[in-house]
């Protein structure tokens, strides 16, 4: 059984602060999906890393897929409150088996 | 792109009813569609997966007669909770692919099902 652990469960920062979520699992992934979620909307897609050490950038956002693509990292610089939400990552499997992880519940406080 | 609607946003029903929940891929082809299950301050929950023209594959603790899932053309799948019992109250989202984002999934904005 595939699982994906992300840490840390909850965080909870002042505005202008830096931070990292980690998303880990001792499967390999060939692809994997950052999603935010709010309360009482579905899950947005914030992006997809397919390819082992890949780096993407969202604006104040990076994401990070490791080498060995069974771990994958969100750092986000200057949080804003806007940023408030439950982070879940997603990794995919070759066929198409889709697996998430708990969840990384962030609260920026203005 | 990529827009994933469900109806209702939200419902409520007595006990014993039946309560269909739609979801429609809006400007794509979904040939896979996703159904989750969400508890409050939890992660999604797998329920099932369905392809278009196929019956479902349910997960694991999942009662397929209680949760008929039909995904009969390439835009729309339905969830039908059958008998609708309090403990059912929950969170239901879906969420579809295609085959030109086959490793990506869109989510629909979810349905919040109450049964008093």
């Amino acid at each position: 059984t595939q699982l994906l652990e992300q840490s840390p469960q909850f965080l909870s920062i002042q505005e202008g602060e830096n931070l990292t979520v980690y998303c880990n699992s001792s499967s390999v992934f060939s692809s994997l999906q950052w999603y935010r979620q709010e309360p009482g909307e579905g899950p947005v897609l914030l992006v997809t890393v397919v390819t082992g050490g890949e780096v993407k950038k969202l604006k104040r956002l990076t994401f990070q897929f490791g080498d060995a693509r069974k771990d994958s990292s969100l750092h986000i610089t200057a949080a804003q409150p806007g940023d408030t939400g439950l982070y879940l990552c997603a990794g995919e499997d070759y066929g198409q088996n889709f697996v998430f992880g708990p969840g990384t519940r962030l609260s920026v406080l203005p | 792109g990529a827009v994933v609607s469900q109806h209702p946003s939200w419902v409520i029903c007595k006990s014993g009813t039946s309560v269909k929940i739609e979801c429609r891929s809006l400007d794509f082809q979904a040939t896979t569609m996703f159904w989750y299950r969400q508890f409050p301050k939890q992660s999604l929950m797998l329920m099932a997966t369905s392809n278009e023209g196929s019956k479902a594959t349910y997960e694991q603790g999942v009662e397929k007669d209680k949760f008929l899932i039909n995904h009969a053309s390439l835009t729309l799948s339905t969830l039908t909770v059958t008998s609708a019992h309090p403990e059912d109250s929950s969170f239901y989202i879906c969420s579809a692919s295609g085959d030109w984002n086959y490793n990506e999934q869109f989510f629909g904005p979810g349905t919040r099902l109450t049964v008093l």
